[in-house]
């Protein structure tokens, strides 16, 4: 149980495009999802709480306006990266439910 | 907020001894503290976890130990073999399904 898919996995865009991406739990329902990035090398760090619903908690620093959020059911989250740049660059990921199962990720580059 | 510090942020061992890393949190109101391990372009995976109502877990290789007073809780592998090798975070979290906060990493190479 608490299986938690994610997509795309990896995703190329230019530059000025933006980007959705989805996380599903599969097996269980998710009132609140999490979304992480992560830089080469470094941690995972905190970029929103995705609430079903409602909207999204953003973390001090990210802008809610550029990293939209929507939860629209119990089972989806998605994340959209709007007018993308290289520094947009990096590993995405989600988690759900009580035990933090995480997604599989998706390794975001912007050229 | 939580904030959470992982030392050390390298270690090497020779397979076969123990391997400890070490995290403290500064929000005596986490009660539940995970570590994930994460291999290169994957997803981490949550090895071991510990509540504040517990004060060590074992499961086989890997033991955790927490001290509430102290606010800090290490994860100790025992006999290191080579694919122990990754990335190991630590992480706190104030209840089930509120958000986690990570620490920094411990790149963990064994030795062959």
């Amino acid at each position: 149980g608490a299986v938690v898919s994610q997509h795309p996995s990896w995703v190329i865009c230019k530059s000025g495009t933006s980007v959705k991406i989805e996380c599903r739990s599969l097996d269980f329902q998710a009132t609140t999802m999490f979304w992480y990035r992560q830089f080469p090398k470094q941690s995972l760090m905190l970029m929103a709480t995705s609430n079903e619903g409602s909207k999204a908690t953003y973390e001090q620093g990210v802008e809610k306006d550029k990293f939209l959020i929507n939860h629209a059911s119990l089972t989806l989250s998605t994340l959209t990266v709007t007018s993308a740049h290289p520094e947009d660059s990096s590993f995405y990921i989600c988690s759900a439910g009580r035990l933090y199962t995480f997604g599989s990720g998706t390794r975001l580059t912007v050229v | 907020g939580e904030n959470v510090e992982q030392h050390p942020s390298t270690l090497s061992v020779q397979e076969g001894d123990s391997a400890v890393i070490k995290c403290t949190y500064s929000d005596s109101a986490s009660n539940y503290f995970p570590w994930y391990k994460q291999e290169l372009g994957k997803r981490p995976q949550l090895i071991i976890d510990i509540r504040s109502n517990v004060g060590e877990k074992k499961d086989q290789r890997i033991a955790v130990t927490l001290n509430k007073t102290a606010k800090h809780f290490s994860l100790h592998i025992t006999e290191t073999q080579p694919e122990d090798s990754a990335v190991y975070f630590c992480a706190a979290s104030i209840a089930d399904n509120n958000d986690m906060r990570f620490g920094a990493g411990t790149r963990l190479t064994v030795k062959p």
